[in-house]
């Protein structure tokens, strides 16, 4: 298994507190991305990484913002929680392995289940 | 843009029983496809992936996968399904071409799978 931790795995806050979700790898990828989870919608990027310090946004970025000072660590931040935030977060990590390119081979963390109240 | 649609949202077959999985995509050039597993409370587990050659892959679990340019179609298939296959799938494609190196993956909204006895 790829060596992907993400912390906390559980968190009950209230609406307009921050929060910030923690991805933590051991495997050296260049890519981190952080993905949210709701029925209906499969999974949706955020926000993603292609180096250190170097960030790009997704599809839902609003009300989030990212920063990778190492390559291994990636964190998400919720600067003023809303409900609608309220979702299941994934980390994933990939590296650049055919032609140099990057092939979109994810390995996922485990997930950080977020609720806003 | 981009996208993937998988139909059905939930599929019930007995055990032993063949599945398919259906998978439509929506993108102008040579997509790079993927078919992810994940089991309740855990994080998404790769079971194949498509990239070019031969448009039938094989991948673990004794899933396999046929890619159809003509159809836009890549369904995942099984010829007899156990009771642990019972998780939710979720097809998906990267979402820029290949020169933009980011392997941002775009994901259908899921097939939950269950299996009865």
């Amino acid at each position: 298994d790829a060596g992907i931790t993400q912390s906390p795995r559980h968190k009950v806050t209230e609406t307009g507190t921050p929060v910030t979700l923690r991805c933590h790898q051991t495997e050296n990828h260049r890519y981190m991305y952080w993905y949210r989870q709701d029925p209906g919608h499969g999974l949706r990027l955020i926000h993603y990484s292609y180096g250190v310090k170097d960030t790009d946004k997704g599809e839902v970025s609003d009300g989030y913002s990212v920063s990778r000072s190492k390559t291994e660590d990636f964190l998400l931040t919720l600067e003023s929680a809303t409900s609608s935030q309220t979702s299941v977060y994934f980390c994933a990590i990939s590296e650049a392995a055919y032609r140099g390119g990057n092939t979109g081979e994810l390995f996922f963390g485990e997930g950080s289940r977020l609720t806003v109240l | 843009a981009q996208s993937v649609t998988q139909p059905d949202i939930h599929i019930t077959v007995s055990e032993g029983a063949s599945l398919e999985l259906r998978c439509n995509y929506s993108y102008g050039a040579t997509p790079y496809l993927f078919w992810y597993v994940q089991s309740p409370g855990q994080g998404l587990q790769l079971l194949l992936k498509y990239f070019s050659g031969d448009t039938l892959v094989q991948g673990i679990k004794g899933f396999e996968a046929e890619f159809k340019r003509s159809q836009s179609s890549f369904n995942l298939r099984k010829p007899s399904v156990h009771w642990s296959d019972a998780a939710e799938y979720f097809c998906a494609v990267v979402g820029l071409p290949f020169s933009s190196n980011t392997g941002k993956l775009i994901f259908g909204q899921g097939t939950t799978l269950q299996v009865k006895p």
